[in-house]
């Protein structure tokens, strides 16, 4: 198993640009996560999905938008990039079977807008 | 949502226990103690999670007090390897999906 992967793993942008993140997961997750991480800062939660076709804001959900189309597939969209969004996003996915609460991680995208 | 208060650092040598505490006056009936390890440019790895007394598992041991006020993660005989932040969570995970609050968590260096 791939566990759960992010697409790309790097991308530099520029202010008013769009682009949209893709997470993977392989594990028939019921819940995904996309999070963002700042220098010296701990995640904090943009969106979330508890199954497909559903979608919730976080702490942070301005700026983004979300899709799950798919079981296996959530997007982190940015209409329109400002340098504030530049960070790390990670994603993650967990189970609501037993081990609730464990989340597993993707290896996250850095993002930079210029 | 219940807050977490953790050291921002702390040092050992390789071959110690390290325990780290963290503070969580407030949590709720219903919230369990999870803690994540996070390397650089890496996502967090879930470490080990409970609700009260004391669980272990084959990389730590969390022990939590009658009072659930606070937790602790003990990692017995770290290495160099367990360099890393500790994030300690506090949350309902059985309800709502997005009330689980990574702080800035515990800067854990150890020596040799």
């Amino acid at each position: 198993n791939a566990g759960v992967t992010q697409t790309p793993k790097f991308r530099v942008l520029k202010t008013g640009q769009s682009m949209t993140l893709l997470c993977a997961q392989d594990m028939n997750h019921e819940y995904m996560y996309w999070y963002r991480q700042d220098p010296g800062m701990g995640l904090r939660l943009i969106h979330y999905s508890v199954g497909e076709g559903t979608t919730a804001k976080g702490e942070v959900p301005d700026g983004y938008n979300v899709s799950r189309l798919k079981k296996q597939n959530f997007l982190l969209g940015l209409e329109s990039a400002a340098p504030s969004q530049t960070s790390v996003y990670f994603c993650a996915s967990r189970s609501s079977g037993i081990k609730e609460g464990e989340q597993y991680f993707g290896p996250g995208t850095r993002l930079t807008v210029t | 949502l219940a807050k977490t208060t953790q050291p921002i650092s702390m040092d050992s040598y390789e071959g110690q226990e390290v325990n780290i505490t963290c503070s969580h006056n407030n949590i709720a009936t219903n919230d369990y103690i999870t803690w994540y390890q996070q390397f650089p440019s890496q996502g967090p790895r879930f470490i080990i999670q409970g609700y009260k007394t004391k669980v272990t598992n084959e990389v730590a041991s969390l022990f939590i007090p009658a009072d659930r006020k606070s937790s602790t993660l003990s990692l017995p005989r770290v290495s160099l390897s367990d360099t890393a932040v500790y994030y300690c969570l506090v949350g309902d995970v059985r309800g709502s999906q997005g009330n689980l609050i990574f702080g800035k968590g515990t800067k854990l260096s150890v020596k040799p």
